[in-house]
């Protein structure tokens, strides 16, 4: 079993949808929790980055964390086609030399 | 700009050829590190460095190698012992010690085998 689980899409969803993005993980001594997005042939781009349980809200996109049922989430309001993308989620511990990343969901925006 | 910059943008190896993948950063920051990004796979650990003049190997090392002689640098290294090296090659920087590090992603080299 991996430590970190994301499906990895395609998802597909029109223009203006509130998207919904997921991982679940294993192991209970993850702290920190991040989500990336990356455009078809770049590097990742830190989107949110939280500490332990809870929400965090920046523009469009909103961060939770469920640690309870080792549950984390994206979401992203009135999408634009510009957020069409792999979305990576990303976890680690106390050690910040050792992060743990999902395998990405595609996600496409129809205008 | 403050960032991370990869050299070159994509790199064609040939059988039996060691190649070197160049990453520089002028963030200032202590901790680098090198990933590999198969399609379908998350990113994989290969090497990191905390500090100048120390490295770790991380998941995957078998088949490269890294130095860290100065802050901004940290050059990887494919060697012919890398089978199978096709991959999308990313390269990240840390601050260290603060305790809320995250890191931050180069544009990335695409490594191809002739």
């Amino acid at each position: 079993q991996k430590e970190v689980e994301q499906d990895p899409g395609p998802l597909s969803v029109p223009e203006g949808a509130i998207v919904s993005l997921n991982c679940t993980y294993s192991n209970s001594a993850f702290q920190y929790f991040m989500w990336y997005r990356q455009y078809s042939r770049k590097g990742p781009e830190l989107l949110m980055y939280t500490y332990s349980s809870g929400n965090k809200e920046d523009g469009r996109f909103t961060a939770q964390v469920d640690k309870s049922s080792k549950y984390i989430s994206l979401f992203i309001r009135d999408s634009q086609p510009s957020d069409s993308a792999t979305y990576l989620c990303a976890m680690r511990g106390s050690s910040a030399s050792k992060i743990i990343f999902g395998s990405g969901t595609r996600l496409s925006i129809r205008p | 700009d403050g960032g991370i910059t990869q050299s070159p943008k994509y790199l064609f190896r040939k059988e039996g050829q060691n190649v070197t993948l160049s990453c520089e950063q002028n963030l200032n920051h202590d901790a680098m590190y090198w990933y590999r990004q198969d399609p379908g796979q998350g990113l994989r650990l290969i090497y990191y460095s905390q500090i100048v003049n120390d490295f770790q190997k991380g998941d995957i090392a078998e088949g490269y190698s890294v130095s860290r002689e100065k802050k901004e640098s940290f050059p990887l290294t494919v060697t012919s012992a890398q089978k199978n090296p096709t991959a999308f090659y990313l390269c990240a920087s840390s601050t260290t010690g603060t305790g809320k590090e995250t890191q931050y992603f180069g544009p990335g080299t695409r490594l191809l085998v002739l």
